[in-house]
């Protein structure tokens, strides 16, 4: 089966422009969540989404945001990108909760120049 | 979020079991115990958890101890694709509390030929 899918997979945008991220998840999963990974910070989560409500928010700012569709599709938006937005940008999927193990995309690697 | 400890770094040799052990002594009694390890150049993958008993499935087992103040994820046979970072990780609450992975800096583990 597919796995989770996460367009486009290299982007280099200029500072202060702003970008969208999408993240198909497996086919019947419900829940979708955004991981920002970069050398210094590691892994951090970004927010997760469970049929279109975003349920659980990590410590970033109003620059960046997410939305989740019908069909359990989500994208992420960081408006105004400052150069430390550079970073390898994680969606994973998951039926429902954490409880059942999170299948996590190859990422986007996002660089901001 | 519950904090865990685990070493920098391990070495082992291919074909031989690995144990990694991970310390949570803030564990509290609604907190699973997840295990995910990230690949060179790959999204984290999912790789077992649990709540009070052993673990086993087809990746690894998971031993938790008595107090739940520590447990170990037991690779039994490791090999060169085993090379990887391991995390450890605390989540609250598997419906109602957070849905999210806090990620430490894990273990690096090395798999000798």
């Amino acid at each position: 089966k597919a796995g989770v899918t996460q367009t486009p997979r290299y982007l280099i945008k200029t500072r202060g422009q702003q970008v969208t991220l999408s993240c198909s998840p497996i086919s019947g999963h419900r829940s979708v969540s955004w991981y920002q990974q970069t050398p210094g910070q590691g892994l951090q989560f970004l927010f997760e989404y469970f049929s279109e409500t975003q349920r659980n928010k990590g410590n970033f700012p109003g620059r960046f945001s997410g939305r989740q569709f019908s069909n359990s599709r989500s994208e992420m938006n960081v408006s105004t990108l400052e150069l430390g937005d550079s970073a390898l940008y994680l969606c994973a999927s998951s039926p429902w909760a954490l409880c059942y193990g999170y299948t996590f995309g190859s990422g986007t690697r996002l660089t901001v120049v | 979020d519950a904090k865990t400890t685990q070493p920098n770094s391990m070495e082992s040799n291919e074909e031989e079991p690995v144990h990694l052990p991970c310390n949570h002594s803030t564990i509290s009694g609604t907190d699973y115990i997840h295990w995910y390890r990230q690949l060179p150049s790959q999204g984290p993958e999912y790789v077992i958890h649990g709540l009070t008993s052993n673990v086993n499935n087809r990746m690894a087992s998971l031993a938790i101890a008595e107090d739940r103040k520590s447990s170990t994820l037991i690779l039994h046979r490791a090999t060169l694709r085993d090379a990887a970072v391991y995390y450890c990780i605390l989540t609250g609450g598997e419906i109602q509390g957070a849905q999210k992975l806090v990620f430490g800096q894990g273990t690096r583990l090395t798999i000798n030929p």
